[in-house]
């Protein structure tokens, strides 16, 4: 049982470029999360996927795009990047009891992003 | 409107020390979940506990313990004998139950000094 896990580990970009990162979870989550972490900000949630085939804004997804087109994996994209995306970005997921609240969330080792 | 705040960035305490993180958070719903967690130089976020809001029992594990107090809307974290190991940025974090997202403080960085 891996947990969640990320890939890759480190990226470096240049303006402009384009990158997917992959998150992937063995724990059957029905929910899954993409943050990024900035320092003095904390943890800032960019999209979100309550279920397979389902995706929504979180607070700072310009930029981004995502897709959960299997149920353990979560893409996020960035299509033309800038150095305003230079980032630690973290996935990770949750299992609701019920639909009315999420439980613990729990997350992946991070992505370091660069943009130069 | 949701908040989470950290007023401390950085503190420091030579090992031993017992230290407390303070967090005070805000929101409008009656139900909901508190959380912390500790990032390690690792970088990796580990969950260390989470507090519903009917749930006002303080809790205690090994030298760690939580004061969660509704009145001042604050969920307070303690370290007892602090040791170096435990040298982490700590996040509080409050989720709202009818919105299945978490908000998460800036975090405070805990030097623990041998």
């Amino acid at each position: 049982n891996a947990g969640v896990t990320q890939t890759p580990k480190f990226r470096v970009l240049k303006t402009g470029q384009s990158m997917t990162l992959l998150c992937a979870q063995d724990m059957n989550h029905e929910y899954m999360y993409w943050y990024r972490q900035d320092p003095g900000m904390g943890l800032r949630l960019i999209h979100y996927s309550v279920g397979e085939g389902t995706t929504a804004k979180g607070e700072v997804p310009d930029g981004y795009n995502v897709s959960r087109l299997k149920k353990q994996n979560f893409l996020l994209g960035l299509e033309s990047a800038a150095p305003s995306q230079t980032s630690v970005y973290f996935c990770a997921s949750s299992y609701p009891r019920d639909r009315t609240f999420t439980d613990t969330q729990y997350f992946g080792p991070g992505t370091r992003l660069t943009v130069l | 409107a949701q908040k989470v705040t950290q007023a401390q960035t950085e503190i420091s305490v030579v090992e031993k020390e017992d230290v407390t993180l303070d967090c005070v958070y805000e929101t409008r719903d009656t139900t909901y979940y508190l959380f912390w967690y500790k990032q390690p130089p690792s970088g990796e976020l580990v969950f260390l506990i989470r507090r519903n809001s009917f749930d006002e029992q303080n809790e205690i594990s090994g030298r760690y313990s939580w004061n969660f107090q509704k009145s001042t809307s604050s969920f307070n974290f303690t370290i007892t004998a602090s040791q170096v190991v435990d040298s982490a940025v700590y996040f509080c974090a409050l989720l709202k139950t009818s919105y299945d997202k978490v908000i998460f403080g800036p975090g405070t960085s805990l030097s623990v000094i041998p």
